[in-house]
């Protein structure tokens, strides 16, 4: 079975100072991992897809990466405009015979302080 | 430019009443999905339509149903609400793709008294 862990829970941050999320992954083989954002009231908005360990995306203060276990995404210098829920999910290969599921992790709470 | 629209945003029922939670994308995608998001539980995928025509359960299908309509639109039902089914449910639809994502709509939060 597929699992995401998210860590930490939640993560409060004075703006500029830098941090990084973590996304643990079990997965039997990994297809994708995608990272969204989530503000309050809305729904997952997408921000990347890492395929291979090594894989690096970059999207102004946010950076991913991943390994063959774990992804983290890392935020440069967060502004108050970050605060959100950040989610992870992963793909498992084979997943196109079942619709292509995401498995999801259960997030992480980002608040930013000015 | 719409993408996936949710009606209605809010909707509050009784036990034992019925309900349809309705979808549609203006992005031509095949695939669509329904999830439930709970405190703590994250996001737990109910139904999905991998193409026109075709549905399959998800992870936590019992006391739902659900209808693809047309490509467009793929609809949820709730033929006797319980209060467990209180949540936030969310409609996702994604193209064919190996690590297309899925994008999604903003949500119905729905209270079962």
């Amino acid at each position: 079975e597929d699992q995401v862990t998210q860590s930490p829970e939640a993560l409060r941050l004075q703006e500029g100072e830098s941090s990084s999320l973590n996304c643990s992954y079990t997965v039997s083989g990994l297809r994708g991992l995608f990272w969204y954002r989530q503000d309050p009231g809305k729904g997952p908005e997408f921000l990347f897809t890492l395929y291979s360990a090594g894989e690096e995306k970059e999207k102004e203060r946010l950076k991913a990466t991943l390994t063959k276990k774990e992804s983290f995404l890392h935020i440069t210098a967060p502004k108050p405009e970050d605060s959100a829920t950040y989610l992870c999910a992963v793909q498992a290969t084979g997943g196109e015979t079942s619709g292509s599921r995401l498995t999801f992790g259960e997030g992480t709470q980002l608040t930013v302080n000015p | 430019n719409a993408g996936v629209t949710q009606t209605p945003k809010f909707q509050v029922l009784k036990t034992g009443q019925s309900m349809t939670l309705q979808c549609a994308q203006d992005m031509n995608h095949n695939s669509m999905y329904w999830y439930r998001q709970d405190p703590g539980m994250g996001l737990r995928l109910i139904y999905y339509s991998a193409s026109e025509g075709t549905t399959d359960k998800g992870e936590v299908p019992n006391g739902y149903n659900v209808s693809r309509l047309n490509k467009r639109e793929f609809s949820l039902r709730l033929e006797s609400a319980a209060p467990s089914q209180t949540s936030v449910y969310f409609c996702a639809s994604r193209e064919t793709g190996a690590g297309s994502p899925q994008h999604f709509g903003d949500g119905t939060r729905l209270s079962i008294l």
